[in-house]
């Protein structure tokens, strides 16, 4: 599989502040994807990246917050805006087409973000 | 309502001990079921499965589809310490390519 890397693996940050987060696969993909897992709970679907246009917002969740870009294949930013405790997470982004496998998502490592 | 159950939520067991772990799943139109494994962040991607009744196997794990009851098992045979992870179990359906996660089963494999 592909390698995802992203940036940063871990922050801190200030409630009312905002974080980037930056997604990087070794290979152009299909479909990019950002999750949020809160402490003791599941993955959920934050949105799909969707290339060169806007992107595809799960119920819950909206823009203003969590203003993705996709400017290529290989590349996503998710940023988690304006930002209280609640916003304390693993943030993961995901990749399909890797390698031909069209279904398989593959997780990128992760950013664990804690705001005060 | 969750789409995906996982059980049990939890499980401690000893080395060498072989253990089962349950995802029932109801979706309107499924195409896939994945099992990942979990150690710190990122979850590592295991099985992908689609066919009812079509065991895949990869070392000591093994899973198997039921797509009449709606429901999947992992196995783990010969457990070790390296195997204590979160298990957690999605599915995919064809209106779109986001899966629904269960909330994992937390394995701990004790010495």
């Amino acid at each position: 599989s592909a390698v995802i890397s992203q940036k940063p693996s871990r922050d801190i940050c200030q409630r009312g502040t905002s974080l980037t987060i930056q997604c990087q696969v070794d290979s152009q993909v299909t479909m990019m994807f950002w999750y949020r897992q809160q402490p003791g709970q599941s993955l959920t679907l934050i949105a799909t990246a969707n290339q060169g246009s806007e992107a595809t917002y799960e119920s819950g969740f909206v823009i203003d917050k969590f203003p993705i870009s996709r400017p290529n294949l290989t590349f996503s930013t998710l940023t988690v805006s304006n930002m209280s405790p609640e916003d304390s997470s693993i943030y993961l982004c995901s990749a399909t087409g890797l390698a031909g496998a069209t279904d398989t998502q593959y997780f990128g490592p992760g950013t664990r973000l804690t705001v005060l | 309502e969750d789409k995906v159950v996982q059980s049990p939520l939890s499980l401690v067991v000893h080395e060498g001990d072989t253990v089962t772990l349950n995802c029932s799943y109801e979706v309107t139109n499924f195409r896939s079921l994945l099992w990942y494994k979990q150690e710190k962040k990122a979850p590592t991607f295991l099985f992908m499965l689609t066919s009812s009744g079509i065991e895949k196997k990869s070392g000591r794990l093994s899973s198997i589809l039921d797509k009449k009851e709606l429901f999947s098992i992992l196995n783990i045979t010969a457990t070790q310490t390296g195997d204590s992870a979160i298990y957690l179990c999605a599915v995919g359906e064809n209106s779109g390519y986001a899966l629904n996660f269960g909330k994992g089963t937390s394995l701990l494999v004790t010495p």
